[in-house]
């Protein structure tokens, strides 16, 4: 168990450019979230899913955001016609099912992004 | 709805001197309180949780937190910190309606000095 590992580590990108995050959640979890943090903040929620079913968008998630989990195991967060105010750390974190709120929940080291 | 609210952005400390990391929790419900530590480059380590029962919960790394409901306060302690402390922490609540999802406070910036 290598724990939950997003990939890339940093992207920089040019206004206007899509670009596509990974996550590969802990093998036996059920339920993977993506959260953003930006500078000087605490991570805000941005959506789950438990297996390949998204239950929940915040409103943070614009339209020019979607996530997959198309086959209940790795996840994709894609943002496109990137703005600088996308310019922060994509955080995803798993958890087992059942799950009991923090209980077994692990996050991955994030992606940060940077809009130039 | 939750909100979580640390009251220092950042705290600097000597080495071996004790910390407290304050943050304020409101909701209309019961909610669960949990302490996040991140180094530079990294992903959120879960420090401690409070869920029920005992409100002074213990976690890794010598800290514990006390939960008052009444002051509606869940405050992060240790009494002796290490340079290798350095780092921000987050408190963070969940609710039973909330599974998974986290309202996190904004972070205080712990600064350990020799």
């Amino acid at each position: 168990d290598t724990g939950v590992s997003q990939d890339p580590r940093h992207k920089i990108t040019k206004r206007g450019q899509n670009v596509t995050f990974r996550c590969d959640p802990i093998s036996e979890h059920n339920r993977l979230y993506w959260y953003r943090q930006t500078l000087g903040q605490g991570p805000e929620f941005l959506t789950y899913f438990q297996n390949e079913a998204q239950l929940e968008k915040s409103r943070l998630l614009s339209d020019r955001f979607s996530a997959e989990r198309p086959k209940g195991s790795f996840s994709t967060l894609e943002i496109q016609r990137t703005e600088q105010g996308d310019s922060a750390m994509y955080l995803c974190a798993s958890s087992p099912q059942p799950d009991r709120v923090g209980y077994g929940y692990t996050f991955g080291s994030g992606t940060r992004l940077t809009v130039v | 709805a939750q909100s979580v609210t640390q009251l220092d952005s950042q705290v600097p400390v000597f080495e071996e001197a004790p910390v407290e990391l304050r943050c304020n929790y409101s909701s209309s419900v019961s909610v669960y309180l949990f302490w996040y530590v991140q180094y530079p480059n990294q992903g959120l380590q879960l420090l401690l949780k409070y869920l029920s029962g005992s409100t002074l919960v213990k976690g890794i790394n010598g800290f514990e937190a006390e939960f008052n409901k009444s002051q509606t306060s869940f405050h992060l302690r240790k009494p002796s910190v290490h340079i290798s402390d350095t780092a921000e922490y987050f408190c963070a609540a969940a609710t039973t309606d909330s599974w998974g999802k986290f309202q996190f406070g904004a972070g205080t910036q712990v600064v350990v000095t020799p």
